[in-house]
């Protein structure tokens, strides 16, 4: 089977601008899961996505946001870029039970770079 | 609030010789458990996870990895380490009502020397 594939997988944008990173899941995972990877604050969940709806959320601002499409297929969105924004995104795809014990599987990440 | 703690920053080895990744957990309610391995410039790979059973849980790569209730740890084993397992380590926890959350430790640098 074919991994989480995710593009592109480098970005370079300034700020203000607004950015959208893509994320396929392994054929048959229904949720996509979206990490925020930076050095200073390490690994952080952004949010779940199940059946093209929001299943759970991380802390994070209203500037981050993301979507699900009917083929699991998922996209986030980020506003406004800030400096701060600079990070490796994460996109992990699970078969989506809800039990909390599937395996999440990750694509390679998309580093994003705000000038 | 669940927590995974990973108190090295850095762990070195000898090749050949036994490795040990620490990590423990604070939780409410029963942890699901996982361990993962992030080579330079790449993505998180799955090494192991514990849901519940054998604590002695064997994964990918010849790693190994103990649950002990009684002192919340979650350590990484592997008996004879290879060069080609310096990487970063995470241990990462998931409660089973919270979806699929994973909160992640801060990562350990494992270091293997020839």
């Amino acid at each position: 089977k074919a991994g989480v594939t995710q593009t592109p997988r480098y970005l370079i944008k300034t700020r203000g601008q607004q950015v959208t990173l893509s994320c396929s899941p392994i054929s048959g995972h229904r949720s996509v899961s979206w990490y925020q990877q930076t050095p200073g604050q390490g690994l952080q969940f952004l949010f779940e996505y199940f059946s093209e709806t929001q299943r759970n959320k991380g802390n994070f601002p209203g500037r981050f946001s993301g979507r699900q499409f009917s083929n699991s297929r998922s996209e986030m969105n980020v506003s406004t870029l800030e400096l701060g924004d600079s990070a490796l995104y994460l996109c992990a795809s699970s078969l989506g039970t809800g039990r909390g014990t599937d395996t999440q599987y990750f694509g390679p990440g998309t580093r994003l770079t705000v000038l | 609030a669940q927590s995974v703690a990973q108190p090295e920053d850095q762990v070195n080895v000898a090749e050949g010789n036994p490795l040990t990744v620490k990590c423990t957990y604070s939780v409410s309610g029963n942890p699901y458990l996982f361990w993962y391995v992030q080579y330079p410039n790449r993505g998180l790979q799955f090494l192991l996870k514990y849901i519940t059973g054998d604590n002695l849980v064997k994964g990918s790569y010849g790693f190994e990895a103990e649950f002990n209730k009684s002192q919340t740890s979650f350590h990484l084993k592997k008996p004879s380490a290879l060069v080609s397992d310096s990487a970063l380590y995470f241990c990462a926890v998931r409660v089973g009502t919270d979806g699929n959350k994973l909160v992640f430790g801060a990562g350990t640098i494992l270091r293997v020397k020839s």
